[in-house]
């Protein structure tokens, strides 16, 4: 299996700071990389795939980098709606798996 | 637009079975791979599985721990996704999602907002 591993695994931010998460794979994936973001109670949502395409209706504050091994998820300007887990997710192979999250917090 | 609704979470005896649900609406639901995904209490997420569409004879794929107990099916006249529990843990306590792959793809785009399963005596 391989394995996603991130980090950190929590930050805490300020509104307005730029926040940079990253996240490797323990074997290349190419850009068959996805980002998560989770809130609360809440179900996941997908952000961003094959590692920087923005899904439909993700803010543009949201960019995302990388390919084989090493990858980032960039929120530009964090707003009080960005606080969340994010979660990297490969899909190069089975099983899928996702990294462990990495949780922002309000400074 | 796009809903997930999953359905059929409850509390189970180690041993049981259940049958969790997901009904979609407002797509082609026959057009895509659907995926099941849970998160255990306070923790990350781990896929369970997925059914292929018709297109490819409704194959599935299933995780190592959920393997021979756990069984994904599909019925496109309902709209519908199935996930059947069997011989169920208690690590097997999670919240359940239904996920849906972009036509094509194999990323998701959309999640249901989940069902609770609880394996406890």
């Amino acid at each position: 299996d391989i394995q996603m591993t991130q980090s950190p695994s929590s930050l805490s931010a300020s509104v307005g700071d730029r926040v940079t998460i990253t996240c490797r794979a323990s074997q290349g994936i190419s850009n068959y990389l996805a980002w998560l973001q989770q809130k609360p109670g809440k179900a996941p949502k997908s952000l961003i795939y094959a590692a920087s395409s923005l899904q439909s209706g993700v803010p543009s504050k949201f960019s995302g980098s990388g390919s084989g091994t090493d990858f980032t998820l960039t929120i530009s300007s964090l707003q009080p709606e960005d606080f969340a887990t994010y979660f990297c997710q490969q899909y190069y192979s089975y099983p899928l798996t996702f990294g462990g999250g990495t949780k922002v917090e309000i400074k | 637009e796009v809903h997930l609704v999953e359905s059929g979470g409850g509390l189970v005896q180690p041993g049981g079975s259940l049958r969790l649900s997901c009904a979609a609406s407002g797509f082609i639901f026959s057009d895509h791979y659907m995926d099941w995904v849970r998160q255990a209490p306070g923790k990350g997420l781990e896929w369970v599985g997925r059914t292929r569409n018709k297109a490819d004879s409704y194959t599935t794929e299933y995780a190592a721990s959920v393997k021979g107990r756990f069984i994904i099916s599909r019925d496109d006249s309902k709209n519908s996704l199935y996930l059947q529990l069997n011989s169920l843990k208690t690590e097997d306590t999670a919240v359940y999602y239904c996920a849906r792959l972009i036509s094509g793809r194999f990323y998701f785009d959309y999640w249901g907002q989940g069902t609770l399963v609880t394996v406890s005596s």
